[in-house]
């Protein structure tokens, strides 16, 4: 299984900036870095993914280390709406599917 | 756009019934299909993975002849849950892509299957 380590839980205030950290030292060369969010009883929404260059969207940012071994996911302006529970996967080749892990609940403060 | 429907959204239904979820891709085409379950407070399980025209490739530890996969066409996805207990109750969600795993999955909004 392709793991990732996130901290359990994140607190953040309406209209700050918010970093969201991802270990993921068992990544290969050809793996991307996909990170989905997940309200309560809907499926998961695609953010954002990237391979090794920052990943920039309508979102948010993805800021990849230069080894690849861990990666940043950044809202700019956090709203109540992201209050969410964030996943962090990393995967490759064809047919390869996403594994997810417990990933990170982010709390907005208004 | 990369919209999935997921169908029916909630269902309740008696032990022994059968029940069957479709998951469609409604403007784009998914080369591959994933269906996953997930229990209160837990992360997803992947169930199971789809190929067009193929047949599903299920995770260690799902019964394939519990829960039957049907991936027909580019833009539908079926799960049939058959002779359906309590244990089984659970969230069900489906997911698309259109190409490897270079490509973002689009989820379906997942269906609620609660078993008396």
């Amino acid at each position: 299984d392709a793991k990732t380590t996130q901290p359990n839980s994140m607190e953040s205030n309406e209209e700050e900036p918010v970093h969201l950290p991802c270990n993921h030292s068992t990544i290969s060369g050809t793996d991307y870095i996909h990170w989905y969010r997940q309200l309560p009883s809907q499926g998961p929404e695609y953010v954002i993914h990237g391979l090794t260059s920052n990943v920039n969207n309508r979102m948010a940012s993805l800021a990849i280390a230069e080894d690849r071994k861990s990666s940043t996911l950044i809202l700019h302006r956090a709203t109540l709406r992201d209050a969410a529970v964030y996943y962090c996967i990393f995967g490759g080749g064809a047919n390869s599917k996403l594994t997810f892990g417990k990933g990170i609940t982010l709390s907005v403060r208004p | 756009g990369a919209v999935v429907s997921q169908h029916p959204s909630w269902v309740i239904c008696k032990s022994g019934t059968s029940v069957k979820i479709e998951c469609r891709s409604l403007d784009f085409q998914a080369t591959t299909m994933f269906w996953y379950r997930q229990f209160p407070k837990q992360s997803l399980m992947l169930m199971a993975t789809s190929n067009e025209g193929s047949k599903a490739t299920y995770e260690q530890g799902v019964e394939k002849d519990k829960f039957l996969i049907n991936h027909a066409s580019l833009t539908l996805s079926t799960l049939t849950v058959t002779s359906a207990h309590p244990e089984d109750s659970s969230f069900y969600i489906c997911s698309a892509r259109n190409g490897g795993s270079n490509q973002p999955q689009h989820f379906g909004d997942g269906t609620r299957l609660s078993i008396l």
